[in-house]
């Protein structure tokens, strides 16, 4: 069965430091691997996706996640907080079965402190 | 392209009364829709997976009775809350899936439903 977990539910960093955002997967088979955002009250914004292309994956907003088989993990990365980086991140993991499901990770809550 | 719209954004209804919740992907046909359900500073809970032309499949411990889902056409689901109560507030997401063959999700907006 394929599951995801993201460390830390929360996560403080103050403006122009670094961003990590921590997953790790478990699955079977090499997944298909995502990062949402998701800003109060309102819907899911894609981040960036790892379909078995290339590990280091580049996304909006200047994030970054590398897949890093070895490790089953996806952490995702920014080299400089921005005031509107704070929001809720969903690691998620595509269910191979042919479904379409996704899992869903608890989420992490980004902070970012001015 | 591979929007999907949900309506309404916000709904607010006495107990005891059924509301309806419309998904619709708006540029792709989508024969599977997923509904989600999110209670505050949580995760997405998937509740139903919605497939045109035949039942939902739901998971479980959701109440399809209390939760009725219809996929009406290939562009069109809807959910319906029937006989709401106070419990069933929260934020309502749906989905479907693209076209790239990488099992990616495209999510509705949600709707915020408050039962009083």
């Amino acid at each position: 069965a394929q599951s995801v977990t993201q460390l830390d539910s929360h996560v403080s960093v103050s403006e122009g430091t670094p961003v990590l955002l921590r997953c790790n997967y478990s699955s079977s088979y090499s997944p298909s691997l995502f990062w949402y955002v998701q800003h109060p009250n309102k819907g899911l914004q894609l981040l960036l996706k790892y379909t078995s292309a290339a590990t280091l994956v580049k996304g909006i907003n200047g994030f970054e996640a590398e897949f890093k088989k070895s490790e089953t993990s996806f952490h995702l990365t920014k080299p400089s907080a921005h005031m509107s980086d704070a929001a809720e991140y969903f690691c998620v993991v595509s269910d191979l079965s042919g479904t379409y499901k996704y899992i869903f990770g608890t989420g992490t809550r980004l902070k970012v402190l001015a | 392209g591979a929007v999907v719209s949900q309506h309404p954004s916000w709904v607010i209804c006495k107990s005891g009364t059924s509301v309806k919740i419309e998904c619709r992907s708006l540029d792709f046909q989508a024969t599977t829709m997923f509904w989600y359900r999110q209670f505050p500073k949580q995760s997405l809970m998937l509740m139903a997976t919605s497939n045109e032309g035949s039942k939902a499949t739901y998971e479980q411990g959701v109440e399809k009775d209390k939760f009725l889902i219809n996929h009406a056409s290939l562009t069109l689901s809807t959910l319906t809350v029937t006989s709401a109560h106070p419990e069933d507030s929260s934020f309502y997401i749906c989905s479907a899936p693209g076209t790239s063959g990488h099992n990616e999700q495209f999510f509705g907006p949600g709707t915020r439903l408050t039962v009083l």
